[in-house]
């Protein structure tokens, strides 16, 4: 069974960069997609972008300019970076597994979520 | 980008049946699935492909629906369904509903 954890700073000041880390066991991230979806206070959910089992990588395009999806394979790690942040990327931050079902990629794993505040 | 309507909240008794909706502001084909999540926990996948149950999913859940107007439904509902349910679309990129939060009575 594929299990996903995020880990990173809970607080980060505007203008600096996010990063987090999510650790996956019970399953290779050189098989399938891994991405990284964030909740925001009030509840709506925005897709960021996912790496796929090759290291190709797709962006939400409204992040494009500020957003990088990377992995370690050796430690089967993959990671967000996202820039220039400001108090609107408040939001509890979750890496997931994406695997197709049907013609459809859905996310059948979840890990518990990160909460990042930015704020200085 | 692609947006997907959900009403915010329902109530409902133990035993009945809770429908809820999905409405896309352009056709999805059927690229709907949907996700349950408890108070503090992650969001575990329910439907994709509009009707097809996730492994492990109880067969109290069911999905239709096709285009733009998509709906879930529980039936009985138990007081354990107590969650936000969510739709998400992968037609259009991906996208997700504001989620619905049902409360059971």
């Amino acid at each position: 069974e594929v299990q996903l954890q995020e880990s990173g700073p809970g607080l980060v000041k505007p203008s600096q960069s996010l990063s987090l880390t999510c650790s996956v066991t019970g399953y290779s991230i050189t098989s399938n997609y891994w991405g990284w979806i964030r909740k925001f206070p009030g509840n709506k959910m925005e897709w960021m972008g996912y790496i796929s089992y090759s290291g190709s990588t797709s962006y939400n395009p409204s992040l494009k300019s500020r957003i990088s999806i990377t992995r370690d394979t050796s430690k089967n790690q993959f990671f967000l970076q996202l820039n220039s942040v400001t108090t609107e990327d408040t939001a509890t931050y979750y890496c997931a597994s994406l695997v197709r079902r049907v013609f459809y990629y859905v996310m059948d794993a979840w890990g518990q979520g990160a909460s990042v505040t930015v704020s200085s | 980008d692609t947006v997907l309507t959900q009403s915010p909240a329902l109530a409902v008794s133990p035993g009945e049946r809770v429908t809820i909706s999905c409405r896309a502001s352009e056709s999805v084909s059927t690229g709907m699935h949907w996700y349950q999540q408890k108070p503090g926990q992650q969001p575990k996948l329910l439907i994709y492909g509009a009707s097809n149950l996730e492994s492990g999913v109880p067969a109290r859940f069911s999905g239709s629906g096709s285009g733009t107007d998509f709906t879930l439904t529980i039936d009985p509902v138990e007081a354990d369904d107590t969650a936000t349910y969510f739709c998400q679309q992968s037609w259009n990129d991906l996208t997700f509903g504001s989620g619905t939060k049902l409360e059971i009575k």
